[in-house]
Protein backbone atom coordinates (compact mmCIF):
# COMPACT_ATOMS: atom_id res chain seq x y z
CA UNK A 1 0.00 0.00 0.00
CA UNK A 2 1.24 3.68 -0.40
CA UNK A 3 -0.09 6.96 1.10
CA UNK A 4 -0.92 9.63 -0.79
CA UNK A 5 0.47 13.40 0.46
CA UNK A 6 -2.47 16.21 0.13
CA UNK A 7 -1.56 19.64 -0.72
CA UNK A 8 -2.40 21.66 0.92
CA UNK A 9 -3.06 20.77 4.36
CA UNK A 10 -5.69 23.94 4.56
CA UNK A 11 -7.90 25.90 2.39
CA UNK A 12 -10.30 28.34 2.83
CA UNK A 13 -12.22 30.60 0.32
CA UNK A 14 -15.51 32.14 0.09
CA UNK A 15 -18.23 30.43 -1.41
CA UNK A 16 -18.79 30.49 -4.90
CA UNK A 17 -15.21 30.16 -5.45
CA UNK A 18 -13.54 26.84 -6.63
CA UNK A 19 -11.51 25.09 -4.83
CA UNK A 20 -8.00 23.03 -5.91
CA UNK A 21 -6.64 20.04 -3.81
CA UNK A 22 -3.24 18.01 -4.61
CA UNK A 23 -2.33 14.80 -4.18
CA UNK A 24 0.94 13.38 -4.52
CA UNK A 25 2.18 9.94 -4.37
CA UNK A 26 5.48 7.69 -5.18
CA UNK A 27 4.60 4.64 -6.97
CA UNK A 28 2.97 3.40 -10.24
CA UNK A 29 -1.32 3.31 -9.55
CA UNK A 30 -4.60 0.98 -11.06
CA UNK A 31 -6.48 3.95 -9.55
CA UNK A 32 -6.60 6.45 -7.50
CA UNK A 33 -9.71 7.82 -5.10
CA UNK A 34 -11.08 10.79 -3.53
CA UNK A 35 -12.95 10.79 -0.31
CA UNK A 36 -14.55 13.62 2.01
CA UNK A 37 -15.35 13.50 5.51
CA UNK A 38 -17.13 16.07 6.82
CA UNK A 39 -16.56 16.54 11.17
CA UNK A 40 -16.56 13.61 13.13
CA UNK A 41 -18.61 11.47 10.56
CA UNK A 42 -16.73 8.42 8.19
CA UNK A 43 -14.87 8.88 4.92
CA UNK A 44 -17.40 9.32 1.82
CA UNK A 45 -16.37 8.12 -1.55
CA UNK A 46 -16.47 10.77 -4.12
CA UNK A 47 -14.71 9.64 -7.18
CA UNK A 48 -12.26 7.34 -8.50
CA UNK A 49 -9.81 7.56 -11.35
CA UNK A 50 -7.87 4.82 -12.90
CA UNK A 51 -4.52 5.02 -14.34
CA UNK A 52 -5.45 5.16 -18.15
CA UNK A 53 -7.63 8.40 -17.61
CA UNK A 54 -6.59 11.51 -17.64
CA UNK A 55 -9.71 13.67 -16.29
CA UNK A 56 -13.25 12.54 -14.41
CA UNK A 57 -16.08 14.76 -13.89
CA UNK A 58 -18.85 14.42 -11.29
CA UNK A 59 -21.42 16.81 -10.60
CA UNK A 60 -19.35 19.94 -9.60
CA UNK A 61 -16.11 18.00 -8.55
CA UNK A 62 -13.34 17.73 -11.71
CA UNK A 63 -10.47 14.99 -10.89
CA UNK A 64 -7.38 14.93 -12.94
CA UNK A 65 -4.67 12.35 -12.70
CA UNK A 66 -0.78 12.89 -13.89
CA UNK A 67 1.00 9.41 -14.16
CA UNK A 68 4.15 10.84 -15.33
CA UNK A 69 4.13 13.32 -12.53
CA UNK A 70 2.71 10.86 -10.19
CA UNK A 71 0.28 13.34 -9.20
CA UNK A 72 -4.24 14.23 -9.03
CA UNK A 73 -5.93 17.79 -8.39
CA UNK A 74 -9.30 17.90 -7.02
CA UNK A 75 -11.22 20.85 -8.33
CA UNK A 76 -14.45 21.73 -6.44
CA UNK A 77 -16.20 24.50 -8.61
CA UNK A 78 -18.10 27.31 -7.12
CA UNK A 79 -18.07 25.83 -3.78
CA UNK A 80 -20.91 25.92 -1.31
CA UNK A 81 -20.22 26.29 2.43
CA UNK A 82 -21.46 22.47 3.22
CA UNK A 83 -18.54 21.44 0.72
CA UNK A 84 -16.75 22.16 3.94
CA UNK A 85 -14.93 18.88 5.19
CA UNK A 86 -11.27 17.39 4.86
CA UNK A 87 -10.65 15.04 1.67
CA UNK A 88 -8.31 12.64 1.05
CA UNK A 89 -6.91 11.31 -1.41
CA UNK A 90 -5.89 7.45 -1.54
CA UNK A 91 -3.84 5.32 -4.66
CA UNK A 92 -3.65 2.04 -4.91
CA UNK A 93 -1.09 0.23 -6.28
CA UNK A 94 -2.99 -3.25 -7.20
CA UNK A 95 -5.06 -5.73 -6.31
CA UNK A 96 -6.20 -6.24 -3.10
CA UNK A 97 -3.51 -4.07 -1.21
CA UNK A 98 -5.46 -2.04 1.44
CA UNK A 99 -5.84 1.80 1.39
CA UNK A 100 -4.34 3.77 3.15
CA UNK A 101 -4.43 7.42 4.15
CA UNK A 102 -2.66 10.68 4.47
CA UNK A 103 -3.74 13.90 6.79
CA UNK A 104 -5.73 15.26 4.00
CA UNK A 105 -6.89 18.99 2.78
CA UNK A 106 -9.59 20.68 5.67
CA UNK A 107 -11.13 23.03 3.29
CA UNK A 108 -13.70 26.22 4.58
CA UNK A 109 -16.11 27.31 2.57
CA UNK A 110 -16.87 30.52 4.45
CA UNK A 111 -20.36 31.80 3.66
CA UNK B 1 -30.43 -1.22 4.14
CA UNK B 2 -27.91 -0.15 6.89
CA UNK B 3 -24.29 0.17 5.39
CA UNK B 4 -21.81 0.11 8.17
CA UNK B 5 -22.57 -0.14 11.16
CA UNK B 6 -20.14 0.56 14.54
CA UNK B 7 -21.06 0.12 18.09
CA UNK B 8 -20.46 1.36 20.41
CA UNK B 9 -20.59 5.07 19.39
CA UNK B 10 -18.52 6.08 22.70
CA UNK B 11 -16.75 4.82 25.15
CA UNK B 12 -14.45 5.88 28.13
CA UNK B 13 -12.26 3.03 29.56
CA UNK B 14 -9.62 2.96 32.45
CA UNK B 15 -6.14 1.85 31.68
CA UNK B 16 -5.99 -2.36 31.32
CA UNK B 17 -9.45 -2.73 30.42
CA UNK B 18 -10.89 -4.49 27.89
CA UNK B 19 -13.43 -4.20 25.47
CA UNK B 20 -14.43 -5.31 21.62
CA UNK B 21 -15.54 -3.05 18.93
CA UNK B 22 -17.86 -3.91 16.87
CA UNK B 23 -18.80 -3.53 12.82
CA UNK B 24 -21.37 -4.90 10.73
CA UNK B 25 -21.93 -4.47 7.40
CA UNK B 26 -25.01 -5.78 5.30
CA UNK B 27 -23.87 -5.40 2.04
CA UNK B 28 -22.27 -8.89 1.57
CA UNK B 29 -18.99 -6.84 1.40
CA UNK B 30 -15.96 -9.95 1.19
CA UNK B 31 -13.00 -7.62 2.68
CA UNK B 32 -13.11 -5.17 6.04
CA UNK B 33 -11.23 -2.82 7.62
CA UNK B 34 -10.33 -1.57 10.80
CA UNK B 35 -8.25 1.99 10.86
CA UNK B 36 -8.03 4.81 13.48
CA UNK B 37 -7.96 8.39 13.16
CA UNK B 38 -5.72 10.80 15.84
CA UNK B 39 -5.49 14.44 15.13
CA UNK B 40 -3.33 15.48 12.70
CA UNK B 41 -2.52 11.89 11.54
CA UNK B 42 -4.71 11.04 8.98
CA UNK B 43 -6.16 7.73 9.07
CA UNK B 44 -4.33 4.93 10.30
CA UNK B 45 -4.99 0.81 8.96
CA UNK B 46 -5.03 -1.30 11.88
CA UNK B 47 -5.90 -4.73 10.58
CA UNK B 48 -7.90 -6.01 7.71
CA UNK B 49 -9.69 -9.09 6.62
CA UNK B 50 -10.42 -10.26 2.77
CA UNK B 51 -12.95 -12.72 3.89
CA UNK B 52 -14.41 -14.95 6.28
CA UNK B 53 -11.98 -16.33 8.60
CA UNK B 54 -8.75 -14.10 7.44
CA UNK B 55 -7.35 -11.64 8.84
CA UNK B 56 -3.93 -9.47 8.32
CA UNK B 57 -2.20 -6.55 10.20
CA UNK B 58 -2.31 -2.85 9.16
CA UNK B 59 0.60 0.05 9.76
CA UNK B 60 -0.38 0.19 13.56
CA UNK B 61 -1.33 -3.68 14.62
CA UNK B 62 0.34 -3.34 18.44
CA UNK B 63 -2.24 -3.52 20.75
CA UNK B 64 -5.09 -4.70 18.80
CA UNK B 65 -6.73 -8.08 18.10
CA UNK B 66 -9.25 -8.75 15.08
CA UNK B 67 -11.48 -11.45 14.36
CA UNK B 68 -13.71 -12.29 11.16
CA UNK B 69 -15.90 -15.30 12.41
CA UNK B 70 -18.77 -14.26 10.21
CA UNK B 71 -18.47 -12.60 6.75
CA UNK B 72 -20.89 -9.63 7.74
CA UNK B 73 -18.97 -8.70 11.39
CA UNK B 74 -15.01 -7.82 12.00
CA UNK B 75 -14.23 -7.14 15.43
CA UNK B 76 -11.65 -4.96 16.91
CA UNK B 77 -10.33 -5.90 20.39
CA UNK B 78 -8.05 -4.11 22.53
CA UNK B 79 -7.21 -6.51 25.19
CA UNK B 80 -5.37 -4.51 27.83
CA UNK B 81 -6.33 -0.41 27.05
CA UNK B 82 -2.90 2.35 27.33
CA UNK B 83 -3.93 6.11 26.70
CA UNK B 84 -2.20 5.84 23.76
CA UNK B 85 -5.48 4.15 21.70
CA UNK B 86 -7.61 7.18 22.91
CA UNK B 87 -8.48 7.80 19.13
CA UNK B 88 -11.69 7.43 16.70
CA UNK B 89 -11.82 3.84 14.98
CA UNK B 90 -13.54 3.61 11.64
CA UNK B 91 -14.33 0.54 10.24
CA UNK B 92 -14.74 0.08 6.22
CA UNK B 93 -16.03 -2.39 3.67
CA UNK B 94 -15.80 -3.36 0.52
CA UNK B 95 -16.72 -5.72 -2.54
CA UNK B 96 -13.94 -8.00 -4.26
CA UNK B 97 -13.21 -7.68 -8.10
CA UNK B 98 -12.87 -4.64 -10.18
CA UNK B 99 -12.56 -1.50 -10.00
CA UNK B 100 -16.23 -0.40 -9.63
CA UNK B 101 -16.31 -2.19 -6.68
CA UNK B 102 -13.32 -0.67 -4.97
CA UNK B 103 -14.98 1.76 -2.90
CA UNK B 104 -15.10 1.81 0.58
CA UNK B 105 -17.97 2.18 2.87
CA UNK B 106 -17.72 3.64 6.04
CA UNK B 107 -19.17 3.21 9.46
CA UNK B 108 -19.86 6.84 11.69
CA UNK B 109 -17.04 6.00 14.47
CA UNK B 110 -16.13 4.77 17.68
CA UNK B 111 -14.77 7.95 20.08
CA UNK B 112 -12.89 5.87 22.47
CA UNK B 113 -10.98 7.38 25.53
CA UNK B 114 -8.61 5.74 28.01
CA UNK B 115 -8.18 7.27 31.19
Amino acid sequence: SQQGEEDPQALSIQEGENATMNCSYKTSINNLQWYRQNSGRGLVHLILIRSNEREKHSGRLRVTLDTSKKSSSLLITASRAADTASYFCAPRNSGNTPLVFGKGTRLSVIA
Amino acid sequence: NAGVTQTPKFRVLKTGQSMTLLCAQDMNHEYMYWYRQDPGMGLRLIHYSVGEGTTAKGEVPDGYNVSRLKKQNFLLGLESAAPSQTSVYFCASRKTGGATNEKLFFGSGTQLSVL
